[in-house]
């Protein structure tokens, strides 16, 4: 069974672009969250989706947004770019919420 | 407010050595609580995964345990290896679906051969 993929993998944008981002969760799984992982962050919880609904939000600005598509592929949009997105942006999939989560690579975004 | 604490937030130890990492958490009631490894630019893996009912689940040479009582996890690896170098993740998943799953900051643990 095939794992977590994200594209792209490498992206590099200037500041105030936007980017969208996508995550294709393994067969089967419907819940799809994001996360943001910087190295004085740690982990950061984006959001959730859940059967095309988002089920919870972390504490982003709006110009973070997302999506889930019926097929369970989930989409997350950044606008307005700034220096401090820079970030490793990681998806993950579970069968249901609150089930063990596997991640995909990721994808690594250098904002200049 | 919910948290989870983990320590040391470095640790650098020889190969063949053991270790133990630990998690700190104020999640209550929560459902699981998970152990991931997260090679450097590479996403998390799981290792292990216990419900609160659990007091120990084991994952070859990765051994968790709980202790529901003290709110404490811990990881033990035993004879490390040089791939064991990498960071902990400790993750906490409240009862309510409505909560959002609480991470560690990690440990970033580097074995020295």
């Amino acid at each position: 069974k095939a794992g977590v993929t994200q594209t792209p993998r490498y992206l590099i944008k200037t500041r105030g672009q936007q980017v969208t981002l996508s995550c294709s969760p393994i067969s089967g799984h419907r819940s799809v969250s994001w996360y943001q992982q910087t190295p004085g962050q740690g982990l950061q919880f984006l959001f959730e989706y859940f059967s095309e609904t988002q089920r919870n939000k972390g504490n982003f600005p709006g110009r973070f947004s997302g999506r889930q598509f019926s097929n369970s592929r989930s989409e997350m949009n950044v606008s307005t770019l700034e220096l401090g997105d820079s970030a490793l942006y990681l998806c993950a999939s579970s069968r249901q919420i609150q089930e063990t989560q596997y991640f995909g690579p990721g994808t690594r975004l250098l904002v200049l | 407010k919910n948290q989870v604490e983990q320590s040391p937030q470095s640790l650098i130890i020889l190969e063949g050595k053991n270790c133990t990492l630990q998690c700190n958490y104020t999640v209550s009631p929560f459902s699981n609580l998970r152990w991931y490894k997260q090679d450097t630019g590479r996403g998390p893996v799981s290792l292990t995964i216990m419900t609160f009912s659990e007091n120990t689940k084991s994952n070859g040479r990765y051994t968790a345990t709980l202790d529901a009582d003290t709110k404490q996890s811990s990881l033990h690896i035993t004879a490390s290896q040089l791939s064991d170098s990498a960071s902990y993740i400790c993750v906490v998943s409240p009862v309510s679906s409505a909560s959002k799953i609480i991470f560690g900051s990690g440990t970033r643990l580097s074995i020295r051969p």
